[in-house]
């Protein structure tokens, strides 16, 4: 089945230790994004690649960098955790932009 | 500042009788609006989507109702099922736009 895979599903990191979240797609759709999701609150857009395009938002921190070495992946890099980046990070894709948005599982992180 | 607004965090509901899931908006710009369901441990999973050059949309159980005037659009389930047990969450995007903003989810309960 055509899909939106995320690993790992729970990711534990220490406070500063860099630390990779990865995303594939067998959907060959042109467009991944990831969100970030704490508890209660809406997924926020940190950033997203329309093919090769990056689109960082205004308000994602400098401690996410992401990197798209093919159609089929996406990483979420995060360099210097802190206790505050404990989230669930979630991978979606579309067609083009505005077009539906298919979502990974995703990924839990916690930072000790 | 929330562009997109779902007041209610919780509902439940009887099984058989209709849900309403609402959401309100502030960007008059806003033109293609969705609501998207997720349960535990997964990814949000699209369900259904409106354009402004409607006022309604019906999908099997699900309809969703946009009223432009009022900057609000709602999402009835009926009849309610156990699996509908979830949380809603209502997103929105405008023409100028390449992405989608949500909000901040709203859980439903179907109760047996």
């Amino acid at each position: 089945d055509a899909m939106v895979i995320q690993n790992p599903r729970y990711q534990v990191t220490q406070f500063g230790k860099p630390v990779t979240l990865s995303c594939s797609q067998t959907l060959n759709h042109n467009v991944m994004y990831w969100y970030q999701q704490k508890s209660s609150q809406a997924p926020k857009l940190l950033f997203h690649y329309y093919d090769k395009d990056f689109n960082n938002e205004a308000d994602t921190p400098d401690n996410f960098q992401s990197r798209r070495p093919n159609t089929s992946f996406c990483f979420l890099d995060i360099r210097s955790p802190g206790l505050g980046d404990a989230a669930m990070y979630l991978c979606a894709t579309s067609r083009d932009p505005r077009e539906t948005q298919y979502f990974g599982p995703g990924t839990r992180l916690l930072v000790l | 500042d929330q562009q997109v607004k779902q007041n209610s965090p919780s509902l439940s509901v009887q099984e058989g009788r209709i849900s309403i899931l609402n959401c309100d908006y502030t960007n008059s710009m806003f033109d293609y609006f969705l609501w998207y369901k997720k349960y535990p441990a997964e990814g949000p999973t699209f369900l259904i989507s409106i354009s402004s050059i409607k006022d309604k949309n019906e999908d099997g159980r699900f309809t969703v109702f946009l009223n432009k005037s009022a900057k609000h659009l709602s999402l009835h389930i009926v009849p309610s099922q156990p699996g509908d047990s979830a949380v809603y969450f209502c997103a929105a995007s405008g023409t100028r736009d390449d992405k989608i903003i949500f909000g901040k989810g709203t859980r439903l309960h179907i109760l047996p």
